[in-house]
């Protein structure tokens, strides 16, 4: 099984700074990999597919990259509704996600 | 546009077995574009995905449960269905219904609200 392994834990920002958040697999996973945000009592949204396409209707202001084992979601100036959880999920080997990383108001 | 719905008991005694169905409306299931999807996530914790089945049929499971996961679809009624058998308190989560957009996304592009499913006598 592929693990991914999300840092940091936490995440403390104030609106308008970047967040940059990382996914490193234990193994290649190409570029195969997605992001999404979660907010409390909410379903996972899909952000980012295949490492650095946006989804659908996200912003431009979230961005991916990154391959083979190491991945970067970045968020380039925060706003209020982009306090959420974080998760990367890889699809090179059947599926599994990251642990996810909070981001929350500094 | 799609949308999916999850169904079925809130509750469920120890040893017994979880019965959920995802109803999909705004789309046929039976698009060969996707891959349908059960997602599940305990109290607090992270994203653990159970499995999925094509609309012809075909499924793939999650190593870690196949020995007690079903999936079935019945195109009829653009559903499809999740069986967990020999539940414990560890399969206490909310289940989610996903879509897998297997020809351009490549992700789970739409979820369902999520049902939470308690294991408890």
């Amino acid at each position: 099984e592929i693990v991914l392994t999300q840092s940091p834990a936490t995440l403390s920002l104030s609106p308008g700074e970047r967040a940059t958040l990382s996914c490193r697999a234990s193994q290649s996973v190409s570029s195969y990999l997605a992001w999404y945000q979660q907010k409390p009592g909410q379903a996972p949204r899909l952000l980012i597919y295949d490492a650095s396409n946006r989804a659908t209707g996200i912003p431009a202001r979230f961005s991916g990259s990154g391959s083979g084992t190491d991945f970067t979601l970045t968020i380039s100036s925060l706003e209020p509704e982009d306090f959420a959880v974080y998760y990367c999920q890889q699809r090179s080997n059947g599926f599994t996600f990251g642990p996810g990383t909070k981001v929350d108001i500094k | 546009q799609v949308q999916l719905q999850e169904s079925g008991p809130g509750l469920v005694k120890p040893s017994q077995t979880l019965s959920l169905t995802c109803t999909v409306s705004g789309g046929s299931i039976s698009s060969g574009d996707y891959y349908w999807s059960w997602i599940r996530q305990p109290p607090g914790k992270g994203l653990e995905w159970i499995g999925y089945i094509y609309y012809s049929g075909s499924t793939y499971y999650n190593p870690s449960l196949k020995s007690r996961v079903t999936i079935s679809v019945d195109t009829s009624k653009n559903q499809f269905s999740l069986k967990l058998s020999s539940v414990t308190a560890a399969d206490t989560a909310v289940y989610y219904c996903a879509r897998f957009y297997g020809t351009n996304d490549h992700a789970f592009d739409i979820w369902g609200q999520g049902t939470m499913v308690t294991v408890s006598s």
